[in-house]
């Protein structure tokens, strides 16, 4: 069964504590994996696009990369305001899969 | 970069009326739009996959007489929940795929009471 999971379910870091988010998926055909910032009552907020394995891509204090199987989102030194939900989803066909999120709380 | 329209982003409703939500894309033709529902501290949930000028594609145990989706034109999608209950009560999110990849509305908050 195609499917994108997320973790840890959530995660709190104190500020400047580096760490990993995982997303890991079984789908074939992966036409993209998306990186995505949501925060409390908004829509999600692209970040990143990596298409094939061995990609990186970076942004501030954010590197997302991948493998074929699994992506890890980077997060360096992070500030308060990183605190938020980060969604990874993978494009296969005309389908876009979410993973269900990490939580992810930044403490001063 | 693209945007992606959606109004209104709260809405208040009584029980049994119909409510409409729209999604534009305002810098790009989209012929996919999606609708997701979302609830609190979980993910997005696809609802339908929506095509300009086809029938929407939902999702299996989304009502597809109670989701009413149009695509009309090619920066237009709505989705409009009759006969709301409070149990329609949460947060909907559309997205429009274009330059490969897909942009997010604002979402809309609806509250059936």
């Amino acid at each position: 069964e195609d499917q994108v999971t997320q973790s840890p379910e959530a995660l709190r870091l104190q500020e400047g504590e580096s760490s990993s988010l995982n997303c890991s998926y079984t789908v074939s055909g992966l036409r993209g994996l998306f990186w995505y910032r949501q925060d409390p009552g908004k829509g999600p907020e692209f970040l990143f696009t990596l298409y094939s394995a061995g990609e990186e891509k970076e942004k501030e204090r954010l590197k997302a990369t991948l493998t074929k199987k699994e992506s890890f989102l980077h997060i360096t030194a992070p500030k308060p305001e990183d605190s938020a939900t980060y969604l990874c989803a993978v494009r296969y066909g005309q389908n876009f899969v979410f993973g269900p999120g990490t939580r992810l709380s930044v403490l001063p | 970069g693209a945007v992606v329209s959606q109004h209104p982003s709260w809405v208040i409703c009584k029980s049994g009326t119909s409510v409409k939500i729209e999604c534009r894309s305002l810098d790009f033709q989209a012929t996919t739009m999606f609708w997701y529902r979302q609830f609190p501290k979980q993910s997005l949930m696809l609802m339908a996959t929506s095509n300009e000028g086809s029938k929407a594609t939902y999702e299996q145990g989304v009502e597809k007489d109670k989701f009413l989706i149009n695509h009309a034109s090619l920066t237009l999608s709505t989705l409009t929940v009759t006969s709301a209950h409070p149990e329609d009560s949460s947060f909907y999110i559309c997205s429009a795929t274009g330059h490969a990849q897909a942009f997010f509305g604002q979402g809309t908050r609806l509250t059936v009471v």
